[in-house]
């Protein structure tokens, strides 16, 4: 099985902060990677998918990048709407694999 | 629109079974896998498996081989995911989600509480 390490697990960070969140896959997933974000009480909402295409409707402070093993979201400029819990997901293999989250706190 | 909707909230007794019920509506239900996954109180996300809707093909998170069942019936665009042998740590929001692409439709969840 493909296994998703997604770090960190938790991260402070002010309005206005420019974060990175990483994911690395422990063999090739290609670019069958995507983002999510998942607030209390809610399905996850996708964010971006195919490693680095943003969702309809999703602003454009999120991206996303990487290929392979190794892949990274970015929010450019946090919101107050950002804090969150984010998650990678690998599509590659049909068992699909989540990241362990990364929980965005304010500052 | 995509709708994906869940049975509600259950409540089990150890070593009971659940079963989910996940009603798709808005696309052609046989043409997209749907998959299961949950989520523990204060947890992350945990793949349970998928069933294909059009020839009934199921494959499981190894963790759960054995104790858990996917089935669907096609009249009605509803899938199902049964869970036996409850455990209290089985406690979580049940998930259905369809696998497309971009895969943004998901069930609104279903609480399943395990307690004695």
């Amino acid at each position: 099985d493909i296994q998703m390490t997604q770090s960190p697990s938790s991260l402070s960070a002010s309005v206005g902060d420019r974060v990175t969140i990483t994911c690395r896959a422990s063999q090739t997933i290609h670019s069958y990677l995507n983002w999510y974000q998942q607030k209390p009480g809610k399905a996850p909402k996708l964010l971006i998918f195919a490693a680095s295409t943003l969702q309809s409707g999703v602003p454009s402070r999120f991206s996303g990048s990487g290929s392979g093993t190794d892949f990274t979201l970015t929010i450019s400029s946090l919101q107050p709407e950002d804090f969150a819990t984010y998650y990678c997901l690998q599509t590659y293999s049909t068992s699909w694999t989540f990241g362990q989250g990364t929980k965005m706190e304010i500052k | 629109q995509v709708q994906l909707v869940q049975s509600g909230a259950e409540v089990k007794k150890p070593g009971a079974s659940v079963k989910v019920s996940c009603k798709a509506s808005g696309y052609t239900f046989i043409a997209y896998y749907m998959h299961w996954v949950r989520q523990a109180p204060g947890q992350g996300l945990e793949w349970m498996g998928w069933i294909n809707p059009n020839s009934g093909g199921t494959n499981f998170a190894q963790k759960f081989q054995g104790r858990v069942t996917m089935t669907r019936d096609t009249s009605i665009s509803t899938a199902y995911m049964e869970l036996s042998g409850l455990r209290s740590d089985d406690t979580a929001v049940y998930y259905c989600a369809r696998d497309t692409p971009q895969p943004d439709d998901w069930g609104q969840g279903t609480l399943v509480t395990v307690s004695s």
